[in-house]
């Protein structure tokens, strides 16, 4: 059963140009998580998404960032127009279920670097 | 609002010394935390975690966690850490739809 996978492992951007994250959850999940890592800091959330709804995008930030989960695919975490600020891992994780008696499992992260 | 705390930023031990990492949390609801790992280039793996029951809770590779309630706190333990212990530690408690986390302690092991 393989894991989450993410790709790209890295990614270089020049500033302004559109950065697309790719997420597969583990097989059997339908809930998917985003988080982002900036240096030195924990894991903080971005957005919650089922097949085809955004549940909670509270951690998103209000402009350039978007996320889909479509019904066929893996999940996607799109940052337009990328700043140095953007740089930072990227990082997916799914359940099989939510509420709060859930263990999210993690993908190896996307590393995003905005030059 | 939920909200995780790590004091211990940066840790050096010696091989076989015993470990302990603070986590205090702050949630309003029915908790369910959790440690991860984050070996150096590897992605986060879950050590343990506690949902209700027992609030000593095992983990893997000799880990375990005790949950004390009064105090807010889930501080990670391991009686005689390697040098493959050697990783970030995350605590992490649950949200409505997410985990938050703290900051992260970077534990180091002298062989």
């Amino acid at each position: 059963n393989a894991g989450v996978m993410q790709n790209p492992r890295h990614l270089v951007r020049r500033r302004g140009q559109e950065a697309r994250l790719r997420c597969s959850p583990m097989k059997g999940h339908s809930h998917v998580y985003w988080y982002r890592q900036l240096p030195e800091e924990g894991l903080k959330f971005m957005v919650y998404l089922q097949k085809e709804n955004i549940i909670d995008e509270s951690g998103m930030p209000k402009e350039r960032f978007s996320a889909e989960f479509p019904k066929e695919g893996p999940s996607i975490l799109r940052i337009q127009q990328v700043v140095r600020g953007d740089s930072a891992a990227y990082f997916c994780a799914s359940s099989p279920t939510s509420g709060s008696s859930y263990e999210q499992y993690f993908g190896p992260g996307t590393r995003l670097t905005v030059t | 609002a939920q909200s995780v705390s790590q004091h211990n930023h940066h840790v050096i031990l010696s091989e076989a010394a015993s470990l302990e990492l603070g986590c205090n949390y702050s949630y309003g609801g029915t908790v369910n935390l959790f440690w991860y790992v984050q070996y150096p280039g590897q992605h986060l793996q879950l050590l343990l975690k506690y949902f209700s029951g027992d609030p000593l809770v095992k983990g893997i590779k000799g880990f375990e966690a005790e949950f004390i309630k009064s105090k807010f706190s889930f501080n990670l333990r391991k009686p005689s850490v390697q040098w493959s212990d050697t990783a970030e530690y995350f605590c992490a408690v649950n949200g409505a739809n997410n985990l938050f986390f703290g900051t992260g302690t970077r534990l180091t092991v002298i062989p």
